[in-house]
């Protein structure tokens, strides 16, 4: 498997441009994850799904990010407008409980910059 | 919900020192412990656990232990190598619900 796949791998944007983030989980994992990492915050849980239903978006910080994920295999994370605080690290991961093992596996992350 | 406390942010050590990272949580009913390590510009990667109904447990350089009393965990790396440099997260969960992270440790190991 090619692990959980997110593009774009960087993004540029201005202040109050819409940015959309994308992930493919791993094939048969139920569980999908958005978290947002930054210097100050840490890793912070945005919003989860299972088997594509949005479990808890309480981390989602304000109306201004939303999440998708329209099938098993795709998942959007939008923020529209964007502001110079959205710059972080946002990394999808995706998990599949197995017996007593409960490992997520993220993927490479995409790096956003709003100026 | 749960807080998960890490200590210290930072750690230096020499090489072939010992490493201990420890974290402390707040809700007794979480049950699974991972440590994920992630690299400068990399993805956190799990690199061991360990559920509420195990004190111990190794692999090879790594280990960690769990004290479910006081709601407390550690992860102990022996004979550390520059390759061990890296930002290590605690984290706790309630059954298969989602993972706190801690804030995070990073470790650097001179040579």
């Amino acid at each position: 498997d090619a692990g959980v796949i997110q593009s774009p791998r960087h993004e540029v944007t201005e202040m109050g441009q819409e940015v959309t983030l994308r992930c493919k989980p791993i094939s048969g994992h139920d569980y999908l994850f958005w978290y947002r990492q930054t210097m100050m915050r840490g890793l912070e849980l945005l919003i989860y799904f299972n088997n594509n239903v949005p479990i808890d978006d309480s981390g989602m910080p304000e109306d201004r990010f939303s999440a998708k994920m329209p099938n098993a295999s795709f998942s959007t994370l939008k923020i529209q407008p964007s502001e110079p605080r959205d710059s972080a690290v946002y990394f999808c991961a995706s998990s599949k409980i197995q017996g007593a093992r409960y490992e997520q596996y993220f993927g490479p992350g995409t790096r956003l910059t709003v100026t | 919900g749960e807080n998960v406390e890490q200590h210290p942010s930072t750690l230096s050590v020499q090489e072939g020192d010992s490493a201990v990272i420890k974290c402390t949580y707040s809700d007794s009913a979480s049950n699974y412990f991972p440590w994920y390590k992630q690299e400068l510009g990399k993805r956190p990667q799990l690199i061991i656990d360990i559920r509420s109904n195990v004190g111990e447990k190794k692999d090879q350089r790594i280990a960690v232990t769990l004290n479910k009393t006081a709601k407390h965990f550690s992860l102990h790396i022996t004979e550390t190598q520059p390759e061990d440099s890296a930002v290590y997260f605690c984290a706790a969960v309630e059954g298969y619900s989602t993972l706190t992270f801690g804030k995070g440790t990073m470790l650097l190991v001179s040579p």
